[in-house]
């Protein structure tokens, strides 16, 4: 069965400095992977997603999102972090089924100090 | 603006009190789906829609009820509301077929039952 975890219930940066949240995923055949982020009182909003080819995938906001088959692992970064990227993160893995499902990641809440 | 709709967004009723949430899209997509969102469980699937009037069970249906007369719409039917299915619920939309098109999430709804 596909899944994704995430490891970190939050993480915690300071403004201007980069950041990293973590999303290891297990799936039989190519994964279709995905990081939404929702804000406070807001649905999920797309982030950036991999399908197949370039390892580094660049998304919204300045966002980008790193696939590493070897260590299953799709991690989200960004350079520089602004306070305004405090949100709820999370992955997700496309069922690889005919349901189209996405299944989700227990998320990650990204504090950023300033 | 393409969006999807959910109404209400916040809900407190009474155990055993029939209930329906809509859900809308403007974008003429072709599936549709509910999911719940509950602390450390991330989201999990209820329903989805792969067209009109094709619907099928997702991870977690027991206590819904889903129909889709028309393209746009998707409400969710809770027949008899019990105290476990408090939770805070987002339609979502995507274009058909195999490819991973990214989901579009309504604002989300949050239900309470007493």
């Amino acid at each position: 069965a596909q899944s994704v975890a995430q490891p970190e219930d939050q993480v915690n940066v300071a403004e201007g400095n980069p950041l990293t949240v973590k999303c290891t995923y297990s799936v039989s055949g190519n994964p279709y992977l995905f990081w939404y982020v929702q804000y406070p009182n807001r649905g999920l909003q797309f982030l950036l997603k991999y399908i197949t080819g370039d390892n580094l995938v660049k998304g919204s906001y300045g966002f980008e999102a790193e696939f590493n088959k070897s260590q299953t692992s799709f991690h989200l970064k960004k350079p520089s972090a602004l306070v305004s990227d405090s949100a709820l993160y999370f992955c997700a893995v496309e069922d690889g089924g005919a349901t189209n499902k996405l299944i989700f990641g227990t998320g990650t809440l990204l504090a950023v100090q300033p | 603006e393409a969006q999807v709709t959910q109404n209400p967004r916040y809900l407190i009723t009474v155990t055993g009190k029939k209930l329906t949430v809509t859900c809308s899209q403007n974008m003429n997509h072709e599936y549709m789906s509910w999911y719940r969102q509950d602390p450390g469980l991330g989201l999990r699937q209820i329903y989805y829609s792969m067209n009109v009037e094709v619907t099928d069970k997702g991870d977690v249906p027991e206590g819904y009820k889903v129909s889709r007369k028309e393209k746009r719409n998707f409400p969710l039917i809770l027949e008899s509301p019990s105290p476990n299915q408090t939770s805070l619920y987002f339609c979502a939309s995507r274009r058909g077929g195999s490819l991973p098109y990214e989901q579009y999430f309504g604002p989300g709804t949050r239900l309470t039952v007493t």
